[in-house]
């Protein structure tokens, strides 16, 4: 166990639609790390928050978005749902200059 | 762009083998060099490297990093079946910013 959490585990939806991933951070870690992954592109980095601002920006479509709140916990936002983004979305959380970044468990996202 | 790439894509050994996973990178202010393992599950951490030859070691497995040559090795000594998994390289950059591999898929047969 990371110490990393995310919900909800699975995700089932339909095209044209609206969701929201949620990520709590290992207790004390400032930066927020998103990812997809799928079968055909692997790991993709989306966006990072730190403290609750921005830091850097990845392939993230700009029908995705993020935030990260005063708490630290971070949401990631899906809208205009399209097949293709059914993945694995991964939310880490790392503490400060250190690299090692820990993986939540991840939400599966079905897109029907 | 940053880019990763790890070689082979798959890999089938039996137990008891030793096996040698590649990775190679372009990343700019480049940090570190990390190494996953991903089962049926999230990415778990196994080695973190920001330094040239010097090998970092944790029971059966090993890694070590080459900064002039871009790459780095993670090796898997006396395999065993719970071995079997996604091995995952992934290279930091700005903002700690993690560029991944397409991971090397590593069956262990008994």
């Amino acid at each position: 166990d990371s110490g990393v959490t995310q919900t909800p585990k699975h995700l089932i939806t339909a095209t044209g639609q609206r969701v929201t991933l949620r990520c709590s951070p290992r207790s004390g870690d400032l930066s927020v790390y998103w990812y997809q992954q799928s079968l055909d592109q692997g790991l993709q980095f989306l966006i990072q928050y730190y403290n609750g601002e921005e830091r850097a920006k990845g392939n993230i479509l700009e029908r995705f978005s993020a935030q990260q709140f005063p708490d630290l916990h971070s949401e990631l936002n899906l809208s205009s749902l399209e097949l293709g983004d059914s993945a694995l979305y991964f939310c880490a959380s790392t503490g400060g200059p250190a690299d090692t970044q820990y993986f939540g468990p991840g939400t599966r996202l079905t897109v029907l | 762009e940053d880019k990763v790439v790890q070689s082979p894509l798959s890999l089938v050994v039996h137990e008891g083998d030793t096996v040698t996973l590649n990775c190679s990178y372009e990343v700019t202010n480049f940090r570190s060099l990390l190494w996953y393992k991903q089962e049926k599950k999230a990415p778990t951490f196994l080695f973190m490297l920001t330094s040239s030859g010097i090998e970092k070691k944790s029971g059966r497995l090993s890694s070590i990093l080459d900064k002039k040559e871009l790459f780095s090795i993670l090796n898997i000594t006396a395999t065993q079946t719970g071995d079997s998994a996604v091995y995952l390289c992934a290279a930091s950059g700005a903002n700690s910013k993690l560029t991944f591999g397409k991971g090397i898929t590593l069956s262990v047969r008994p």
